[in-house]
């Protein structure tokens, strides 16, 4: 199979302070990976496209300066929120895209919550 | 505009029977990938079903099946023989391209309960 995991699950901060959250790809190299945001009973909302060693791709509205992706490896996509505050506070998700071809090779990460104090 | 519209926030079904989950898309690409999700509490995003456009036949996953209506761009979800276990959010998405490239689209979900 392949499997995606996040680090942390769960994260607790205080308004102001930045917060790395990891995204790998256990098993699979992982050329393209997405990060997906989702309020409390809301969809999944795309925030950025990140490609192994080239700048990540905003959606609109999400600001590049406040969300920092970094796609180092092709197992390692990190998604830091800097100078968090309350509003930020939300259910992050990423996934990962895995070979060419096929259709399932988006597989998901198991989320990470945020909660900005 | 909408890509996936989901137009039933919540339903509920009794234990053993089946239940249809609605989903309409939109595009102009002749080439895409709908997918069906299942949420539980958790908050991890389960894979149920996926039916690409240029598939003839509609999808079957055990319990699971996709009523592809393509002239209708419906893709509705039908889960048979529901089960208390089923209980969770279920996202309806679209992938434009077959080439996995471009993210996954969601709707705005389904809430299933499942009624003993």
């Amino acid at each position: 199979g392949a499997v995606v995991s996040q680090h942390p699950s769960w994260v607790i901060c205080k308004s102001g302070t930045s917060v790395k959250i990891e995204c790998r790809s256990l098993d699979f190299q992982a050329t393209t990976m997405f990060w997906y945001r989702q309020f409390p009973k809301q969809s999944l909302m795309l925030m950025a496209t990140s490609n192994e060693g080239s700048k990540a791709t905003y959606e609109q509205g999400v600001e590049k300066d406040k969300f920092l992706i970094n796609h180092a490896s092709l197992t390692l996509s990190t998604l830091t929120v800097t100078s968090a505050h309350p509003e930020d506070s939300s259910f992050y998700i990423c996934s990962a895209k895995k070979g060419s071809g096929g259709y399932n090779e988006q597989f998901f990460g198991p989320g990470t919550r945020l909660t900005v104090l | 505009a909408q890509k996936i519209t989901q137009t039933q926030p919540g339903m509920f079904v009794q234990e053993k029977e089946a239940v249809t989950l609605d989903c309409t898309y939109d595009t102009s690409d002749p080439s895409y990938g709908l997918f069906w999700y299942k949420q539980p509490s958790s908050g991890e995003m389960i894979f149920l079903i996926y039916q690409g456009s240029y598939d003839q036949q509609n999808a079957t996953e055990g319990r699971y099946s996709l009523n592809f209506q393509k002239a209708r761009k419906s893709a509705n979800l039908v889960i048979s023989a529901s089960q208390l276990g089923d209980s969770a959010m279920y996202f309806c998405a679209m992938r434009e391209g077959l080439s996995g490239n471009t993210p996954l689209v969601f709707g705005k979900g389904t809430r299933l309960s499942v009624i003993a």
